[in-house]
């Protein structure tokens, strides 16, 4: 069985602050590994995803996430953050070839002016 | 090119009733997963089609059923609704099986009364 667990429903930080999501996973097999993003009605966008090449994820609007085996960690991070950064991000799992990724309970990212 | 979308956006029922959501996947992709998200919840996997076929199911019972047409659009039906049935349902495709990179739809928020 393939999980993974937030740290963190809601996460506030100021304009111009570094942002960090927590991410940790749970699964048998070498994890392929994902970042959504979630703004209000709208549906889910890909920011980056890990499926074992480098251990540093690059995506999309200046996100990144390090794939940490030693402690099963997928954390998200942005140098500074935007208001337009507000939104919920989800991390995902799932193994390559089959699409029943499993999703963690998500983290409502706030950015104080 | 036209993305993932989903009709209806917004629908009320009542207990018992039946409902079909409708899915047009992304332009070229072939392959259509379904998730329910509930309030505050992240999205949880119902099934997966491909090749008109149902390939993956999670932990949902048999009252939700699809279909996927040979233009890969896909129906996601859900039979005698219940209450807790009210959520989010989100369309995802994406290209072949093997590809895990999923996009997703705006979603159709189904309340049920």
């Amino acid at each position: 069985a393939q999980s993974v667990t937030q740290l963190g429903s809601h996460v506030s930080v100021s304009e111009g602050a570094l942002v960090l999501l927590r991410c940790n996973y749970s699964s048998s097999v070498p994890p392929y590994l994902f970042w959504y993003v979630q703004y209000p009605n709208q549906g889910l966008q890909l920011l980056l995803k890990y499926t074992s090449a480098a251990t540093l994820v690059k995506g999309i609007n200046g996100f990144e996430a390090e794939f940490k085996k030693s402690e099963t960690s997928f954390h998200l991070t942005k140098p500074s953050a935007h208001m337009s950064d507000a939104a919920e991000y989800f991390c995902a799992v799932g193994r390559g070839g089959y699409q029943k990724v499993t999703f963690g309970t998500g983290t409502k990212l706030q950015v104080i002016p | 090119d036209a993305g993932v979308t989903q009709s209806p956006t917004h629908l009320i029922k009542t207990r018992g009733q039946q409902v079909t959501l409708r899915c047009s996947p992304k332009s070229g992709h072939d392959t259509v997963s379904w998730y329910q998200q509930a309030l505050g919840q992240g999205p949880q996997f119902i099934f997966q089609y491909y090749e008109e076929e149902e390939r993956q199911r999670g932990n949902f019972p048999d009252r939700f059923s699809g279909h996927q047409f040979p233009n890969y659009s896909s129906e996601l039906n859900v039979n005698a609704l219940l209450l807790g049935d009210s959520a989010l349902y989100l369309c995802a495709s994406s290209l072949g099986q093997g590809d895990e990179k999923l996009f997703f739809g705006s979603g159709t928020q189904l309340s049920v009364l």
